[in-house]
């Protein structure tokens, strides 16, 4: 089983519904990350925690919100998607007691807003 | 605000042949690191290379090695005997340990590696 593990792989939907994208780890990691990838942009950070009451946007969180359930688990949420939303997502974690700076990504979860 | 540079969107090579990739970056602070990130065509993010900004030694594992030169911001890529499962989309990626803990990523270079 994979220590990143996100939920679901691929999903299409239709503008307006919401979403939520989960992610779950088994590496006891206290770090946790959202990024979405974009053809050409590369991977743009969303939002991150660094522990379950830290909760911090980064460069594009418009249009969505996280919720840190546990050590373990990360969800993001998007309330009314839109078009423009279609992308593939990557949840990650890293490790700050170790400070190596590395992150551990997810497999990714393909979404399509129609 | 940190920002990541990769300026070739797509790079080929012959298989057994030697490629470089490029990156560079613009920071104004002193103590961070850089890597190199792999994602081939199963989407999975796999770290590649690791380099610390305080170590002047440029790190190297096995065929994968980097220039980096820290008061130009340059961290290249090289990828010695190139072989066909390196065909993937490079990402260079920079994360402040003064402040953020952030990954910043550049937009990547797609590499095919020919036979």
């Amino acid at each position: 089983d994979a220590d990143v593990t996100q939920t679901p792989r691929n999903r299409i939907t239709k503008t307006g519904k919401r979403i939520m994208l989960e992610c779950s780890q088994t590496k006891g990691h206290d770090r946790m990350y959202w990024y979405r990838q974009d053809p050409g942009l590369g991977l743009r950070l969303i939002y991150y925690s660094f522990d379950v009451k830290d909760i911090n946007k980064g460069e594009i969180s418009d249009g969505y919100s996280v919720s840190r359930q546990a050590q373990a688990k990360f969800s993001l949420s998007l309330e009314s998607a839109i078009p423009n939303q279609t992308a593939l997502y990557f949840c990650a974690t890293s490790d700050s007691t170790w400070n190596t700076g590395e992150l551990f990504f997810g497999e990714g979860s393909r979404l399509t807003v129609l | 605000a940190q920002t990541v540079t990769q300026s070739q969107p797509e790079m080929s090579v012959q298989e057994a042949e030697t490629v470089t990739l490029s990156c560079t970056y613009d920071t104004s602070e002193n103590n961070y690191y850089l890597f190199w990130y792999k994602q081939p065509p199963s989407r999975q993010m796999i770290l590649v290379i690791r380099q610390e900004a305080y170590k002047q030694q440029n790190a190297t594992e096995n065929r994968f090695s980097v220039n980096f030169q820290k008061a130009a911001k340059s961290f290249s890529l090289k990828i010695s005997d190139s072989q066909l499962g390196d065909t993937a989309m490079y990402f260079c990626a920079f994360m402040s340990t003064d402040s953020s803990y952030k990954l910043i990523f550049g937009s990547g270079t797609r590499l095919l590696v020919r036979p």
